[in-house]
């Protein structure tokens, strides 16, 4: 009874340099989020998917590239690490196909702690 | 502008005492609203989730109660165990189109006391 599940829990990048955090869903979700939260900042939306193939933007999307090739995985990239980018990353899912605004539970990763030196 | 504000930012409670938390939204058009609880270092795991035409809604402990008209939400927390030690987030999907996102709160930081 996985969930959503993110890898890596901690990565301590050098500034410039490029990483991808994995996040799969065993749920079947149609959504998938990824969002930032800083401390004293709640959850801010980077960039979601709502099927296989198609990514958006949300609202801090700058600096982050996503890919969503299979339905149970999402992707976010870093192409080149900047400290503002220190963050903790969240993942979360939902579904199945009516979105979050229709009432369908989100569930959440438990994080991917990134420090950008 | 965030849409979602919570009250008190922190609050400290001796274990077996009751609290309410506050939100309120100005999100538009409303889908409903919830609420998350986040352990430190966890990620946000849903306690309720309530919808334009429920007024109070319960989990165990936790009751959620929801005024459409004053856009004002609170949670309840009866009994107050040490783990309900944690992060409280207001959560109101803001709907456009076909998508749907969740714009957050910064919540409201509990520590309960033994």
């Amino acid at each position: 009874n996985a969930g959503v599940t993110q890898t890596p829990k901690f990565r301590v990048l050098k500034t410039g340099q490029s990483m991808t955090l994995l996040c799969a869903q065993d749920m079947n979700h149609e959504y998938m989020y990824w969002y930032r939260q800083d401390p004293g900042m709640g959850l801010r939306l980077i960039h979601y998917s709502v099927g296989e193939g198609t990514t958006a933007k949300g609202e801090v999307p700058d600096g982050y590239n996503v890919s969503r090739l299979k339905k149970q995985n999402f992707l976010l990239g870093l192409e080149s690490a900047a400290p503002s980018q220190t963050s903790v990353y969240f993942c979360a899912s939902s579904g199945p196909g009516t979105g979050v605004g229709r009432n369908t539970e989100a569930f959440f990763g438990q994080g991917t702690r990134l420090t950008v030196v | 502008k965030n849409q979602v504000e919570q009250s008190p930012q922190s609050l400290i409670i001796l274990e077996g005492k009751n609290c309410t938390l506050q939100c309120n939204y100005t999100v538009s058009p409303f889908s409903n609203l919830r609420w998350y609880k986040q352990d430190t270092g966890r990620g946000p795991v849903s306690l309720t989730i309530m919808t334009f035409s429920e007024n109070t809604k319960s989990n165990g402990r936790y009751t959620a109660t929801l005024d459409a008209d004053t856009k004002q939400s609170s949670l309840h927390i009866t009994a107050s165990q040490l783990s309900d030690s944690a992060s409280y987030i207001c959560v109101a999907p803001k709907v456009g189109g076909s998508n749907y996102k969740l714009t957050f709160g910064k919540g409201t930081l509990l520590t309960v006391n033994p």
